[in-house]
C-alpha cells in the first residue's frame, strides 16, 4: 500500500540556519503531497502541497519539490527562526482521492536562539 | 470564517465511564475523520466517513464509537472498552472533489483519565 517515511528527529537548529527534512513515498501513480505543520498543543496546519512532478510548493518561506523519479518531496527553508519550531508531517493523497491522507510519523523541528 | 470545531479542549473521564468528543465543520466537506495522537507519536486514524450514514473503521478503532447522521457533524465516543484513553484527539475533513484536496484539522481535544 501507499506510505510515506520521513527522516528520524528531532531536529535541532540554530536560528537563520538552513533547514532541511528529508521526505520519500510509495505509492501507485502520481499522489498528490502535502505537507503539515503542528505547533504545540494545535492541530495540523496545511504548510504547502504539491500536485504534479516538478510542482514546487512554497509557503512562509518553505518550499518542497514534488520528484517523481526520486520519489521525494523535501521540506526546505533558507533561514528558520524559532518561531518555525514545531512537528511537521509529510503526507500524501491515493489517485482516487476517497481514502484518509496517509501521514508520515512527523518530525520534531528546534530551533534555537 | 470557515473551519472545524472541536470541544471540549480537555476532558476528563471516570473509570467506566463512556465520553463523547465533538466535531463540527462548516466547510460543506463530505468527509470527516478521527485521529489519536500519542505524546511525541504521529497520527493514528481511528474513524472516518466519507458521506452520512456511512462509516469505517480505521488502524485503531477497537473501544471507539462514531456517528454521522448530519454533515456537518461527526461525534467521537471513547468507551470504557478503551483501557488506554489518554491522549490528543484530531479531528479533520475534505472536500472530495478530487486527489489534491488537503484534509483540515481542528484544534483538538485531549483526554485524560481522573
Amino acid at each position: 500500500g501507499d506510505s510515506v517515511t520521513q527522516m528520524e528527529g528531532p531536529v535541532t537548529l540554530s536560528e537563520e540556519a538552513f533547514l532541511t527534512i528529508n521526505c520519500t513515498y510509495t505509492a501507485t501513480g502520481y499522489p498528490s503531497l502535502f505537507w503539515y505543520v503542528q505547533y504545540p498543543g494545535e492541530g495540523l496546519q496545511l504548510l504547502l502541497k504539491a500536485t504534479k512532478a516538478d510542482d514546487k510548493g512554497s509557503n512562509k518561506g518553505f518550499e518542497a519539490t514534488y520528484r517523481k523519479e526520486t520519489t521525494s518531496f523535501h521540506l526546505e527553508k533558507g533561514s528558520v527562526q524559532v518561531s518555525d519550531s514545531a512537528v511537521y508531517f509529510c503526507a500524501l493523497s491515493g489517485l482516487s482521492g476517497n481514502t484518509p491522507l496517509v501521514f508520515g510519523k512527523g518530525t520534531r523541528l528546534s530551533v534555537i536562539a | 470564517d470557515g473551519g472545524i470545531t472541536q470541544s471540549p479542549k480537555y476532558l476528563f473521564r471516570k473509570e467506566g465511564q463512556n465520553v463523547t468528543l465533538s466535531c463540527e465543520q462548516n466547510l460543506n466537506h463530505d468527509a470527516m475523520y478521527w485521529y489519536r495522537q500519542d505524546p511525541g507519536q504521529g497520527l493514528r486514524l481511528i474513524y472516518y466517513s466519507q458521506i452520512v450514514n456511512d462509516f469505517q473503521k480505521g488502524d485503531i478503532a477497537e473501544g471507539y464509537s462514531v456517528s454521522r447522521e448530519k454533515k456537518e457533524s461527526f461525534p467521537l465516543t471513547v468507551t470504557s472498552a478503551q483501557k488506554n484513553p489518554t491522549a490528543f484527539y484530531l479531528c479533520a475533513s475534505r472536500g472530495m472533489t478530487g486527489p489534491n484536496q488537503p484534509q483540515h484539522f481542528g484544534d483538538g481535544t485531549r483526554l485524560s483519565i481522573l
